[in-house]
């Protein structure tokens, strides 16, 4: 199963966009990128998933490199509310997904 | 609708005590995921049910943990002689499980039970 690599945490300034790479260098070709976020003391969410074009939604864009061996989830215009641990997912050959330690976004008034 | 709802919120034991954990997933959600996720740290895959088909219990960490679905919907975790080691909060998802395109569908997660092993 291909894994992922993120930084511990970033920082962000409220209002601007927040970009969270993701490393996947081991993805193989059928296997999709996840992300979700966890709020402190909350389970975690659904934000986006792609394979390989880049896709957006009324959450978060997710931007592919055309080698798919890594990727960045922005959010366009940060708020407070998104400080949360924000964890990327290549889909496993199996069914459990590994939610490693993610990267803890703080977002800064 | 209604989201994936887990009961209890909290639970207190003693140690060696035996602890049942319930989850109610969203209705016509086929997949059932079940984790663990001590302080401070990311979410540990316990087991995980899809349909009719057998689960996959790779990720219970002894055979003190067992978990059943019911009728290919609420699902229970027990602990048996539960340990400290064995506090944290057990979060249940589920989904709609895999696409025929390969892609997994997107797990929405309840609001877990916090334990406590005294």
């Amino acid at each position: 199963d291909a894994k992922t690599t993120q930084p511990p945490s970033m920082d962000c300034a409220e209002g601007r966009a927040a970009n969270l790479p993701c490393n996947h260098s081991t993805i193989s070709g059928n296997e999709y990128v996840y992300w979700y976020r966890q709020i402190h003391s909350q389970g975690p969410q659904y934000i986006i998933h792609g394979l390989k074009n880049n896709e957006t939604n009324e959450m978060a864009s997710l931007i592919i490199t055309e080698d798919r061996k890594s990727s960045t989830l922005i959010l366009p215009h940060a708020t407070l509310r998104d400080t949360a641990v924000y964890y990327c997912i290549v889909s496993p050959s199996g069914q459990n997904f590994v939610f490693g330690p993610g990267t803890r976004l703080s977002v800064l008034p | 609708g209604a989201g994936v709802s887990q009961s209890p919120s909290n639970k207190v034991t003693e140690k060696g005590k035996d602890v049942e954990l319930r989850c109610d997933p969203i209705s016509g959600h086929t997949a059932l995921y079940w984790y663990r996720q001590s302080l401070g740290q990311g979410l540990e895959f316990l087991i995980y049910f899809q349909g009719n088909s057998a689960p996959d219990k790779s990720g219970l960490p002894s055979d003190r943990f067992s978990a059943e679905r019911t009728g290919g919907s609420v699902s229970t975790l027990t602990i048996q002689r539960t340990q400290q080691e064995d506090s944290a909060v057990y979060l249940c998802a589920s989904s709609l499980g895999r696409g025929t395109s390969g892609r997994w569908y997107e797990q929405f997660f309840g609001p877990g039970t916090r334990l406590t092993v005294l």
